[in-house]
């Protein structure tokens, strides 16, 4: 099994629509994040949690919020999704203190 | 801020071609350095990685060397093979940052034919 899996791995929505993305892990991190992939940009950072308490802004954080529901569990949404958030989005976690991070398979997202 | 700036792709060689793509970095204090690779339709996963100068990261073929005073982390492979075929990221963590974030490159897709 994935150790970091997340949900839908495809979705195509409209714009205006609240959008949910989840992500779950079985390896007992503490650090959790998102990101967005866009093409010829990398990956950039929405958020990050370091843990259930702990939510924090990234770079791109503006029209999106996130939830720490539990340890293993940190979801991403669109309030009122729009175009140009169309992208790939990965979730991936890290250890305290560790600098590697384990990434999901990542979820399509088109907004028409 | 830190930055990584990564050769531009696509990269097309053919099976057994000597590989090399290009990272240089812009930090503050003394970051570690990691190469990525995403293959298609999957996520990312840690390719190397470096945490000081003159270090060198090697795995499946490919090493990278932790170059301080050129601040370069270039990818090498002696011999590729189409089953390397992907994205390759480089990116770095810098020591000064308590949450490990990962400053990514733009990242270079490397096309292998047989």
């Amino acid at each position: 099994d994935a150790d970091v899996t997340q949900t839908p791995r495809n979705r195509i929505t409209k714009t205006g629509k609240r959008i949910m993305l989840e992500c779950s892990q079985t390896k007992g991190h503490d650090r959790m994040y998102w990101y967005r992939q866009d093409p010829g940009l990398g990956l950039q950072l929405i958020y990050y949690s370091f843990d259930v308490k702990d939510i924090n802004k990234g770079e791109i954080s503006d029209g999106y919020s996130v939830s720490r529901q539990a340890q293993a569990k940190f979801s991403l949404s669109l309030e009122s999704a729009i175009p140009n958030q169309t992208a790939l989005y990965f979730c991936a976690t890290s250890a305290s203190g560790g600098q590697e991070q384990f990434f999901g398979p990542g979820t399509r997202l088109t907004v028409l | 801020g830190d930055s990584v700036t990564q050769m531009e792709g696509p990269v097309t060689l053919s099976e057994e071609a000597f590989l090399t793509i290009n990272c240089t970095y812009t930090a503050t204090g003394y970051p570690s350095l990691f190469w990525y690779v995403q293959y298609p339709g999957e996520g990312l996963q840690l390719l190397l990685k470096a945490t000081k100068a003159d270090d060198k990261g090697s795995n499946k073929g490919f090493e990278a060397t932790y170059r301080k005073e050129t601040t370069s982390f270039h990818l090498e492979k002696g011999s590729v093979q189409v089953s390397d075929s992907a994205v390759y990221f480089c990116a770095l963590s810098a020591s000064s940052r308590s949450a490990r974030q990962l400053t990514f490159g733009s990242g270079t897709q490397l096309t292998v034919l047989p």
